[in-house]
């Protein structure tokens, strides 16, 4: 049964420091990893998509990293500011057993890390 | 393209009575997830559709709860006879099976059973 992680739960952070987020998963068999944000009371937003192929993808001050083999992903956020204060989740995307290389569709995600940054 | 959009927003409602929700996915998507969620967890993952088939439900899915997405566009979720245990946020996400997986998600609808 596949299994996300994410350490640390909690991390505050002085304005303009750059961090590093853990993502662990137990099984290698996946499809994509998915990072999220998720603003108090409010839905999800995507921030980085890394197939199992791949081994990372940036979007502006946001770097993904994908270690299949090791069952690790790390999102890195670079000169941090207090609009970067959210919970950030990460959720994988189970292989097809059937049709390898398709999606089956659901998301597994961990707990989350929430993220502080004071000014 | 607005979105993924979710109504109601926030539902209170007394223990025993019925609700539903509705979900509108981004409009080229063909697959559509619910989602459950409770104070400090993840998103738990409910049922999964395909157009209009239901692939995939997940076991936390109970007899109280169905869903439908009758012709392929908006999905609708129904909780029979809610109970206190109800309460959560769910969430809605539409994906495209051309893009790879990449699911983009709904606001949420916060539901309270008193």
């Amino acid at each position: 049964k596949q299994e996300v992680t994410q350490i640390p739960a909690a991390l505050s952070v002085p304005e303009g420091e750059n961090l590093v987020l853990n993502c662990s998963f137990t099984d290698s068999a996946i499809y994509n990893l998915q990072w999220f944000r998720q603003d108090p009371g409010k839905g999800l937003t995507s921030l980085l998509l890394i197939q199992s192929s791949q081994r990372e993808q940036t979007s502006g001050r946001l770097n993904a990293s994908l270690d299949k083999s090791s069952g690790r992903s790390t999102l890195y956020i670079a000169a941090s500011q207090p609009g970067d204060s959210a919970t950030y989740l990460c959720a994988v995307n189970k292989a097809d057993s059937v049709n390898y290389g398709g999606s089956q569709g659901n998301l597994i995600f961990g707990k989350g890390t929430k993220l502080s940054v004071k000014p | 393209d607005t979105g993924v959009s979710q109504d109601p927003r926030h539902k209170i409602t007394k223990r025993g009575q019925n609700v539903t929700f509705r979900c509108d996915p981004i409009s080229e998507h063909n697959r559509l997830y619910w989602y459950r969620q409770t104070l400090g967890q993840g998103p738990e993952f409910l049922t999964y559709f395909q157009n209009e088939a239901q692939l995939e439900k997940s076991r936390l899915l109970s007899d109280r709860f169905s869903a439908e997405r009758p012709k392929g566009s908006f999905s609708t979720l129904e909780i029979q006879r809610t109970e206190q245990g109800d309460s959560a946020m769910y969430l809605c996400a539409s994906s495209s099976s051309r893009i790879l997986g990449e699911q983009y998600f709904g606001p949420g609808t916060r539901l309270t059973v008193t």
